[in-house]
This record gives structure tokens, C-alpha cells and sequence, in this order.
């Protein structure tokens, strides 16, 4: 079954630790996405990239840092200098050449300890 | 750059009656306007999306009209039931070089009682 893989579902992470969230697809999408999502906030876009090799800054990339080396992947590193990490992260992808729906990840949980 | 505003941010109804989530959004040159349901736990699903060369969209319980002048979009459910409930957030596209990356709304809890 074609689809998006998030991993871990649950992640801990003590403080001034760096963590990397895996995010993996083989639906052939060009564009990938991470989002971060809190109570009451919707989902908020934190870096998405369009094509290999390339990526952009969303609205809240603070903290945050990506690679695209790979197609089927777009790993997201939560870094020590995000100050506020608790959350749920998503990932997502689309097919680049028109405006079409996301497919998401499930998500993987966050919680500093 | 896009922003998008969603209302309700809860709603409740009965079984059997229906539920309207509206959103409106700025940019004029956004283009594309999907609806997704989130289940607790889980990513978020597309349920249904409209582009604005269209004013309405109809899939069995499920509707979304677009209003492109007044930069406001719908999502109708008829005949709620409680497998309904869930997290409902829209989106709207962004146009020029960044086509294809959405802004979400807040998202609307939607509970349906038995």
C-alpha cells in the first residue's frame, strides 16, 4: 500500500537535546511538508520542500532544521534552540505540479522531560 | 501571505441534524480549498476539496460551497452521526511560486450526540 510513515508515534526528549523525526513516503510526491500542531492553534507549517535538494522556511522554522537528500524522505531535527517542543508533528506530501490534497503521516508525539 | 479563519471552533449537535463549519480566507489568488478530518490520535484525512471554478461540491452526506467574492468557504454535513465527531479543519492554497503549500485553519471539534 502506497502511504506516509511517521516515526517514532511517541518521543521524549530531555532538554538541550537535538531529536530527528523520520518521515517517509512511496507515493512518488514531489512535495513534503512538516507541520506542528498544538491545541487551539490548527497546524502550523514549520518547512516544506518541493523538490529534492531544496527547501523552504514556513512560518515557524525557529528551532527547527530539514534535509531533502532523498525523495521519499524529509526527516525534521527538532533542535536544543526550539524552546517550546511539546507537540504533535505531522508530515505530509502532495504532488507538486497542481494544487492537490495532502496525504498525511499519523504523527509523531513529542514531549521534552 | 494567506491567512485563513475558521468558526465555529466547537460546535454539538444531535444525531440526525446537520452541521455547517465556515472559513474565510485573503489571498485572492488562492485557488484551492480542501476540508480535512482528524480523529483523535491520528493524521489528518481529506474529505472532500473544491476549486474556485466551481460554487459547490457534493459527496453523499458531505458539501462544501465557495463563495470567491466574498472569500468565504462551507463545509455542510447532513445527517450527522457520531462517527462524525472529530477535529474538521479547512485550508486554502497559496498561489505564485509557493502554489501547493496550504494554510489551515484553527480547526473545528464537532461532537455528535447519540
Amino acid at each position: 500500500d502506497g502511504g506516509i510513515t511517521q516515526s517514532p508515534k511517541y518521543l521524549f526528549r530531555k532538554e538541550g537535546q537535538n531529536v530527528t523525526l523520520s518521515c517517509e513516503q512511496n507515493l512518488n510526491h514531489d512535495a513534503m511538508y512538516w507541520y506542528r500542531q498544538d491545541p487551539g492553534q490548527g497546524l502550523r507549517l514549520i518547512y516544506y520542500s518541493q523538490i529534492v535538494n531544496d527547501f523552504q522556511k514556513g512560518d515557524i522554522a525557529e528551532g527547527y532544521s530539514v534535509s531533502r537528500e532523498k525523495k521519499e524522505s524529509f526527516p525534521l531535527t527538532v533542535t536544543s534552540a526550539q524552546k517550546n517542543p511539546t507537540a504533535f508533528y505531522l508530515c505530509a506530501s502532495s504532488i507538486r505540479t497542481e494544487n492537490y490534497g495532502y496525504t498525511f503521516g499519523s504523527g509523531t508525539r513529542l514531549t521534552v522531560v | 501571505g494567506e491567512n485563513v479563519e475558521q468558526h465555529p471552533s466547537t460546535l454539538s449537535v444531535q444525531e440526525g441534524d446537520s452541521a455547517v463549519i465556515k472559513c474565510t480566507y485573503s489571498d485572492s489568488a488562492s485557488n484551492y480549498f480542501p476540508w480535512y478530518k482528524q480523529e483523535l490520535g491520528k493524521g489528518p484525512q481529506l474529505i472532500i476539496d473544491i476549486r474556485s471554478n466551481v460554487g459547490e461540491k457534493k459527496d453523499q452526506r458531505i458539501a462544501v460551497t465557495l463563495n470567491k467574492t466574498a472569500k468565504h468557504f462551507s463545509l455542510h454535513i447532513t445527517e450527522t452521526q457520531p462517527e462524525d465527531s472529530a477535529v474538521y479543519f479547512c485550508a486554502a492554497n497559496a498561489g505564485g511560486t509557493s502554489y501547493g503549500k496550504l494554510t489551515f485553519g484553527q480547526g473545528t471539534i464537532l461532537t455528535v450526540h447519540p
